[in-house]
């Protein structure tokens, strides 16, 4: 397994601007994701990040919105940029350890006004 | 039609019950099927792997795979309301990375 922090774990942010999230792993790996979840719902992957190539972002999510910087094989940050209330939600990195097995942490909670 | 169905729930049954979870899939290619737990406000937790079809058994969790019906389970024995929690089934094929995630089900169990 792997251990996974990530700052902040929540925050409030006004409308316009922009927040950074933090992703940290406590070995080296060369797959990370990073997802979101909106309450009570099931997770959806926003991008694909391997370290040393650009981000690969799924269907309706795109850079300008969520900028992703993979620097070295344990961290990763993904901003959040020019924030509206439908941002609010809960964001989750998480890491590929084995074929599929995927580790995640403990997730940043969102909130915009 | 989604490719993973997963019954939102709540379910809820009395501490000691066993409790069966379910997903069906339609996409044939799937080989890698996961189950996680989820506890509120908590980042999903991997409980079960397996690959192919089969069961696997850990402690009092069972996960099985049937393939020919495109349906996957996780049995939990001697359910304990440390159990309550949301359940998340994901898969994937063979050559893709991305998991595909059902809609996950909210399990209660009462003491």
């Amino acid at each position: 397994s792997a251990v996974i922090s990530q700052k902040p774990s929540r925050d409030i942010c006004q409308r316009g601007t922009s927040l950074t999230i933090q992703c940290q792993v406590d070995s080296q790996v060369t797959m990370m994701f990073w997802y979101r979840q909106q309450p009570g719902q099931s997770l959806t992957l926003i991008a694909t990040a391997n370290q040393g190539s650009e981000a690969t972002y799924e269907s309706g999510f795109v850079i300008d919105k969520f900028p992703i910087s993979r620097p070295n094989l344990t961290f990763s940050t993904l901003t959040v940029s020019n924030m509206s209330p439908e941002d609010s939600s809960i964001y989750l990195c998480s890491v590929e350890i084995r074929a599929r097995e995927q580790f995640f942490g403990p997730g940043t909670r969102l909130t915009v006004l | 039609q989604k490719e993973v169905e997963q019954d939102p729930g709540p379910l809820s049954v009395p501490e000691g019950a066993i409790v069966s979870l379910n997903c069906t899939y339609s996409n044939s290619a799937f080989q890698y099927f996961m189950w996680y737990r989820q506890y509120s406000r908590k980042g999903p937790e991997l409980l079960m792997y397996t690959y192919s079809s089969g069961n696997k058994e850990d402690g009092r969790f069972t996960a099985q795979v049937d393939k020919s019906s495109k349906y996957i389970s996780l049995f939990i024995r001697d359910s304990q309301p440390s159990d309550s929690a949301t359940y998340l089934c994901a898969m994937s094929a063979q050559g893709n990375y991305q998991l595909i995630w059902g809609a996950g089900t909210k399990l209660i169990i009462k003491p």
